[in-house]
């Protein structure tokens, strides 16, 4: 079956440093979908990826989607203490197999 | 206010009983979702319902049951045959399979 792997599973950054976390599939995606969990919370759509090769940005966030749209990556510039949580990317496959597969997630703890 | 909610958000139960933790949403959304998550890992899914009356096993289904009599509700059962039930119980909600996914608060089922 569909399997989504994501690394690494924790990161501990200074606050102002980089973050970047990466997804990869065993099989092609129809598209990729981003979500965020804080602590003790639910999961929380950030953003969805369709295109090959797509990038798009929120704010300090870059995400992107693969050339072979098997892997996905999200990038945080100028880490704060509100990105605390853990990021989940998670694959939908295509027609007739169209569950959505979730990540691990990467655990991301800001140092002040 | 739309949006997904479960309830309890906490739950203990003795080993042997069954449980049922709901989830109602008035999103008008058609399908729905339940996923199971354990410390550090991700959301792996037990059942999924895209419609009313007809739902689908995930990955992980052996000891839980559902039912979709209702649009709006999509309850699950976790049975005493579950062998190890503690976890974290995410609803979701989506208006198809690749759209974004609307989560509850969850529920978090202790059995002791």
């Amino acid at each position: 079956g569909q399997q989504v792997m994501q690394i690494p599973q924790y990161q501990h950054v200074q606050e102002g440093e980089d973050f970047t976390t990466y997804c990869n599939s065993s099989t092609t995606l129809s598209n990729i979908q981003w979500y965020k969990q804080r602590p003790g919370g639910h999961p929380v759509f950030l953003i969805q990826l369709v295109k090959s090769g797509e990038v798009k940005k929120q704010k300090r966030l870059t995400f992107q989607f693969g050339e072979a749209k098997k892997n996905s990556s999200l990038h945080i510039t100028a880490t704060q203490t509100t990105d605390v949580g853990t990021y989940f990317c998670a694959g939908c496959g295509n027609f007739g197999n169209e569950k959505l597969t979730f990540g691990t997630g990467t655990r991301l703890t800001i140092i002040p | 206010d739309g949006g997904i909610t479960q309830s309890p958000k906490y739950l203990f139960r003795k080993e042997g009983q069954n449980v049922t933790l709901s989830c109602e949403q008035n999103l008008n959304h058609d399908a729905m979702y339940w996923y199971r998550q354990d410390p550090g890992q991700g959301l792996r899914l037990i059942y999924y319902s895209q419609i009313v009356n007809d739902f689908q096993k995930g990955d992980i289904a052996e000891g839980y049951s559902v039912s979709r009599e209702k649009k709006e509700s999509f309850p699950l059962t976790v049975t005493s045959a579950q062998k190890n039930p503690t976890a974290f119980y995410l609803c979701a909600s989506t208006r198809g399979p690749y759209n974004e996914q609307f989560f509850g608060p969850g529920t978090r089922l202790t059995v002791l």
